[in-house]
């Protein structure tokens, strides 16, 4: 089975704050994700990574950026954190090629910034 | 952005009661994807139907594809406490693309 694992489940930070969020998929899946989840708008795609060194921007990554040096490894980085990104973050990977885009998700990561 | 429109956004029933839940757009999909989430956790597949017309079914659940392509059910018979979560539906463009959720329905299955 996927196994994707994210650093944390629950982290709080503090305004101004450098956050960094985690991610990792054991199943050398080349596509990796990552999304927002608030009450009232869904998921939202941040930024997503079809290969090493490779990032692609996706509907929200205002306030985000990412880093993938390595195939298992895909980091969402707040550079200075702030009130409105206090949300659920969400970290998921793909088959390369995928016929339908199915994607595993790992359990995710309940950001509070004060 | 293709939108998925889900309804109703919060159901609540008792154990043993049947229910459906749908998905809908103004676009026609190649695919559209189900997804379960328990509360605390990511969202996990149950489901990709891709051709019109066309109906799967795991254990109590049954997801049908409309036949253009533009809409979904999921149809739960007998519903246990466990089938409690947030239903999502999802559709991607295929390769590395993320995938565009609509907002879910929220169920509460009560014993």
């Amino acid at each position: 089975d996927v196994k994707v694992t994210q650093s944390s489940r629950y982290l709080v930070k503090r305004t101004g704050e450098k956050v960094f969020l985690e991610c990792v998929q054991d199943m050398d899946h080349e596509n990796m994700f990552w999304y927002r989840q608030d009450p009232g708008l869904g998921l939202r795609l941040i930024y997503f990574s079809y290969d090493v060194k490779m990032k692609e921007k996706g509907d929200i990554p205002e306030g985000y950026s990412v880093s993938r040096e390595k195939k298992e490894r895909f980091s969402l980085i707040l550079e200075s954190a702030s009130t409105n990104q206090t949300s659920m973050y969400l970290c998921a990977s793909s088959r390369p090629r995928a016929s339908y885009n199915e994607q595993f998700f790992g359990p995710g990561t309940r950001l509070t910034v004060l | 952005t293709q939108l998925l429109e889900q309804s109703p956004q919060f159901l609540s029933i008792q154990e043993g009661e049947n229910l459906t839940v749908y998905c809908n757009s103004s676009s026609v999909f190649s695919s559209l994807q189900w997804y379960r989430q328990e509360p605390g956790e990511g969202p996990v597949l149950l489901v990709t139907v891709v051709t019109g017309g066309e109906v799967k079914k795991l254990k109590r659940l049954t997801f049908q594809f409309g036949d253009a392509r533009k809409d979904s059910s999921l149809h739960i018979t007998a519903a246990q406490p466990g089938d409690t979560g947030l239903y999502l539906c999802a559709h991607g463009g295929g390769g590395a693309d993320g995938l565009t959720f609509g907002k879910g329905t929220h169920l509460i299955i009560q014993p």
